[in-house]
């Protein structure tokens, strides 16, 4: 079954540093996408990068970077240069291919980021 | 364009009662999605469309729970006879797909909360 695993409930960066979140997943699909999203506390979810999983760079996106490890089923975000409006819950989501049928996009369990001045 | 309209943002009722949450998506997105969210977790999904069909309903979904989106546009969310389990935030997303392919980023509203007393 499609599942996004997110280990880590809550972490600290300090201000101006980078910050890894990690994601790993599972499916039986050869095409599939691969997100992260930002929930800051007003509530609304916001794209922040995307990588497909025939990409065979490492998408990016100004500060956001996604490491991508397919053979480890893995896709950590990171962020550069942490700043304070950076504090928000993180969510990895998968969008799944047309192998299991559907195109729903199914998501992570979150991890809450907090950034220290 | 506006974005993702949610109507109401805010809903409490009695347990037992009918409750129904519009969304009206990004005027030229053919997918709309449902999920549903509570405190201090991702986003579950519900259901989704492809302009007027739904084409996935989660089988973890109650029968109390239906969706709508006549003529492809504007969707509605009904959930009957609600318990006190339903209380959460309901957020329904869009996005433009026209294949198999394709990043089929998800543009979300600002949800509807619901509480169940």
């Amino acid at each position: 079954a499609q599942k996004i695993t997110q280990t880590q409930p809550g972490m600290f960066v300090q201000e101006k540093e980078a910050v890894t979140l990690d994601c790993t997943y599972d499916t039986s699909d050869q095409s599939y996408g691969l997100f992260w999203y930002k929930q800051p506390s007003s509530g609304e979810m916001i794209f922040l990068i995307y990588q497909g999983s025939y990409d065979e760079q490492n998408a990016t996106e100004g500060r956001y970077s996604l490491n991508f490890q397919k053979a480890r089923k893995s896709a950590n975000l990171v962020i550069s240069a942490s700043q304070l409006g950076d504090s928000a819950m993180y969510f990895c989501a998968m969008r799944e291919g047309p192998g299991t049928g559907g195109f729903k996009t199914i998501f992570g369990a979150g991890t809450r980021l907090f950034v220290k001045a | 364009d506006t974005g993702v309209s949610q109507d109401p943002r805010h809903k409490i009722t009695k347990r037992g009662q009918n409750v129904t949450f519009r969304c009206d998506p990004i005027s030229e997105h053919n997918r709309l999605y449902w999920y549903r969210q509570t405190l201090g977790q991702g986003p579950e999904f519900l259901t989704y469309f492809q302009n007027e069909a739904q084409l996935e309903k989660s089988r973890l979904l109650s029968d109390r729970f239906s969706a709508e989106r006549p003529k492809g546009s504007f969707s509605t969310l009904e959930i009957q006879r609600t318990e006190q389990g339903d209380s959460a935030m309901y957020l329904c997303a869009s996005s433009l797909s026209t294949g198999f392919s394709g990043a089929n980023v998800l543009t979300f509203g600002a949800g509807s909360r619901l509480t169940v007393l």
